[in-house]
């Protein structure tokens, strides 16, 4: 059990550009879940993959972001021309069925 | 529609004291899942305790204490004899029975333990 990775760790970038981050969760969950946590609040949901299926997504979720479960193992999320509003810490976590969620130490995005 | 709330923002306790984190949900489901959750400063997440709604019992496990009381809607945590190394954001969640892992989380408390 290597935990759930998250990459990068950090994340500066421009508004306007696009962004992408990438979750490797523990290897035999099938489940995968995308949370944003902004400064003093807790976590939102965004999205949850089942295997490589995209099963909900949270109204949060607007147009511009798109995540991808390609053959359920890694995830990554993309956020297209960003705001400032996505300043964020973007939270993966993986569980197997509804096992308690094992969550990676999240990558942080400013927005500039 | 879901809604979790976590009235003390932070709160401040000397080494060995017993402190009490409160929580209030709302939802309208019979069948629900509430969650503790601990961030400490690394900012990983760790999980603490799930509970189904038809189980009102007490749970105890080390320092660590929950309260769960349907008829004030609280799952209230308590932590014995806190130590240096519990300080950290404490999150209670909640799910319904159909969302799984798609927690509603209350905005934390951040507890400091000082020596």
């Amino acid at each position: 059990d290597t935990g759930v990775s998250q990459d990068p760790r950090h994340k500066i970038t421009k508004r306007g550009q696009n962004v992408t981050f990438r979750c490797d969760p523990i290897s035999e969950h099938n489940r995968l879940y995308w949370y944003r946590q902004t400064l003093g609040q807790g976590p939102e949901f965004l999205t949850y993959f089942q295997n490589e299926a995209q099963l909900e997504k949270s109204r949060l979720l607007s147009d511009r972001f798109s995540a991808e479960r390609p053959k359920g193992s890694f995830s990554t999320l993309e956020i297209q021309r960003t705001e400032q509003g996505d300043s964020a810490m973007y939270l993966c976590a993986s569980s197997l069925s509804f096992s308690p969620l094992h969550f990676g130490n999240g990558t942080r995005l400013t927005v500039t | 529609a879901q809604k979790v709330t976590q009235a003390q923002t932070e709160i401040s306790v000397v080494e060995k004291e017993d402190v009490t984190l409160d929580c209030v949900y709302e939802t309208r489901d019979t069948t629900y899942y509430l969650f503790w959750y601990k961030q400490p400063p690394s900012g990983e997440l760790v999980f603490l305790i799930r509970r189904n709604s038809f189980d009102e019992q007490n749970e105890i496990s080390g320092r660590y204490s929950w309260n769960f009381q349907k008829s004030t809607s609280s799952f209230n945590f308590t932590i014995t004899a806190s130590q240096v190394v519990d300080s950290a954001v404490y999150f209670c969640a909640l799910s319904d029975n159909n969302a799984g892992n798609m927690l509603t989380f209350g905005g934390g408390t951040r507890l400091m333990v000082k020596p």
